[in-house]
C-alpha cells in the first residue's frame, strides 16, 4: 500500500522559533496533502489542504501566516509553524488521499509531536 | 464538520467479536464510509472502506445498511492490540474532493 513518511516524529523548540514538518509520499505522487492537528484526548482537526503547485486552502479559524504550507513537488508537502508558542504544542499529522477514487484508504503519516517551551 | 455519530466508548472481551456502530444519515451518493483506528500517539491506521456493498479484508468486515445511513465495523476476534480509538468517516475520496473530517470516534477497550 501507499506510504507517507513524516519527519520529524518529535521536536522540541523554543518559543518564538519556527519548526518545519515534512511529509513525503513514497512510491506514489500526492497532488494533495491534508494537514491535521490533534490536542491530547481530542480528535484530529483538519487544518488545511495543500495542493501541488498552488496555494493551500485553510479551514476556518486556522491562521495562514502562522501555519505555512508548501507543496512544491508531487512527493513533498511541508508545514512550517512560525513563531511557535506553547499553545501550538500538539500532534501534527499529514494525510494523502487515494490516487484513484475508492482505490484504497487515505494514507496518514506517523505524526509529529511538537512541544514548544 | 464530522458527519458521523459513534458511541464514545465500548469494550470487548479478548477473542470475541467487536461490533462498532456508526451513523451517517446525511451521507451523499458519492461518499464512501472509511474506518480508521488510532493507537495512542500514532497516525491513524486505515482499516477498511466501502461505498454500498459489505466489505471484508484481513483486518475487519464492514456492514453497510441498504439505505447507507449506518454501518458497523466488525473485528471478528478482538485482541488486546485492537485497543484503540476507532473513527468512522465519510468522504468523497480522491484528490481535493476528499477532505476527511474526524468525529470523536469510539474508544474500544479489549480486556483479557
Amino acid at each position: 500500500g501507499a506510504v507517507v513518511s513524516q519527519h520529524p516524529s518529535r521536536v522540541i523548540c523554543k518559543s518564538g522559533t519556527s519548526v518545519k514538518i515534512e511529509c513525503r509520499s513514497l512510491d506514489f505522487q500526492a497532488t494533495t496533502m491534508f494537514w491535521y492537528r490533534q490536542f491530547p484526548k481530542q480528535s484530529l482537526m483538519l487544518m488545511a489542504t495543500s495542493n501541488e503547485g498552488s496555494k493551500a486552502t485553510y479551514e476556518q479559524g486556522v491562521e495562514k501566516d502562522k501555519f505555512l504550507i508548501n507543496h512544491a513537488s508531487l512527493t513533498l508537502s511541508t508545514l512550517t509553524v512560525t513563531s511557535a508558542h506553547p499553545e501550538d504544542s500538539s500532534f501534527y499529522i499529514c494525510s494523502a488521499p487515494p490516487v484513484l477514487r475508492g482505490d484504497y484508504g487515505y494514507t496518514f503519516g506517523s505524526g509529529t509531536r511538537l512541544t514548544v517551551v | 464538520d464530522a458527519k458521523t455519530t459513534q458511541p464514545p466508548s465500548m469494550d470487548c472481551a479478548e477473542g470475541r467479536a467487536a461490533n462498532l456502530p456508526c451513523n451517517h444519515s446525511t451521507i451523499s451518493g458519492n461518499e464512501y464510509v472509511y474506518w480508521y483506528r488510532q493507537i495512542h500517539s500514532q497516525g491513524p491506521q486505515y482499516i477498511i472502506h466501502g461505498l454500498k456493498n459489505n466489505e471484508t479484508n484481513e483486518m475487519a468486515s464492514l456492514i453497510i445498511t441498504e439505505d447507507r445511513k449506518s454501518s458497523t465495523l466488525i473485528l471478528p476476534h478482538a485482541t488486546l492490540r485492537d485497543t484503540a480509538v476507532y473513527y468512522c468517516i465519510v468522504g468523497a475520496g480522491g484528490s481535493t474532493l476528499g477532505r476527511l473530517y474526524f468525529g470523536r470516534g469510539t474508544q474500544l477497550t479489549v480486556w483479557p
